[in-house]
């Protein structure tokens, strides 16, 4: 039972235009909302996360949504960058601290 | 201030045989989480604990188990290695359960042959 999917499994833009990660999940007791990068040979790194109760969060150039309704959340990076190359992970948690990962989208930004 | 550590980085282990693999919670932590990611999947929670006490279990078998120590750090033993088994480990530690502030190691590559 995968209780957060990312249907995508990679995406390849431009860069300096806009990047569009998607997300869906089926739990709808999830109370956070986290974006990781992971570069190889490395471990996920935190990106930007979203409670629940709120439907944007913006830092610098990443922001993500949320839409409850269609349990969905996405993760727009503008502009991007080439370093910005990198497996991209959602994951979703209860209270518990538990995370739920997603199955991953490698983003491909093109000089 | 050191990141969360992880060893040994790769190993080969036989089917059957059985495995410890150590994490080094980041200074201050008080918790660490395991994570199994196999190739092309994202990773998938196997444990939590927290001061010394395990604190949520993920689905899987009991030949998974796990210690944390007075300093935070923290072993994941498996015994009876199976074929499946082979996957990135990575731990992740913590002040607390929020989720929000769990930094991961670079992950211990473990294949069983």
């Amino acid at each position: 039972d995968q209780q957060v999917k990312q249907n995508s499994p990679s995406l390849s833009v431009q860069e300096g235009r806009i990047s569009i990660l998607n997300c869906d999940y089926t739990n709808s007791m999830f109370d956070y909302f986290l974006w990781y990068k992971k570069y190889p040979a490395e471990g996920p790194t935190f990106l930007i996360s979203i409670s629940s109760i709120k439907d944007k969060n913006e830092d610098g150039r990443f922001t993500v949504f949320l839409n409850k309704s269609a349990k969905h959340l996405s993760l727009h990076i503008v502009p991007s960058q080439p370093g910005d190359s990198a497996v991209y992970f959602c994951a979703a948690s209860a209270i518990t601290g538990k995370l739920i990962f997603g199955q991953g989208t490698t983003l491909q930004v093109k000089p | 201030e050191t990141g969360v550590t992880q060893s040994p980085t790769h190993l080969i282990k036989t089917r059957g045989q059985q495995v410890t693999l150590r994490c080094s919670s980041q200074s201050g932590h008080n918790t660490v989480s395991w994570y199994q990611q196999a190739l092309g999947q994202g990773p998938q929670f196997i444990f939590q604990y927290y001061r010394e006490e395990e604190n949520g279990r993920g689905n899987f078998p009991p030949r998974f188990s796990g210690l944390q120590f007075p300093n935070y750090s923290s072993e994941l033993n498996v015994n009876a290695l199976e074929l499946d088994d082979s996957a990135l480990y990575l731990c992740a530690s913590s002040f607390g359960t929020d989720p929000r502030g769990q930094y991961f190691g670079p992950g211990t590559r473990l294949t069983v042959t």
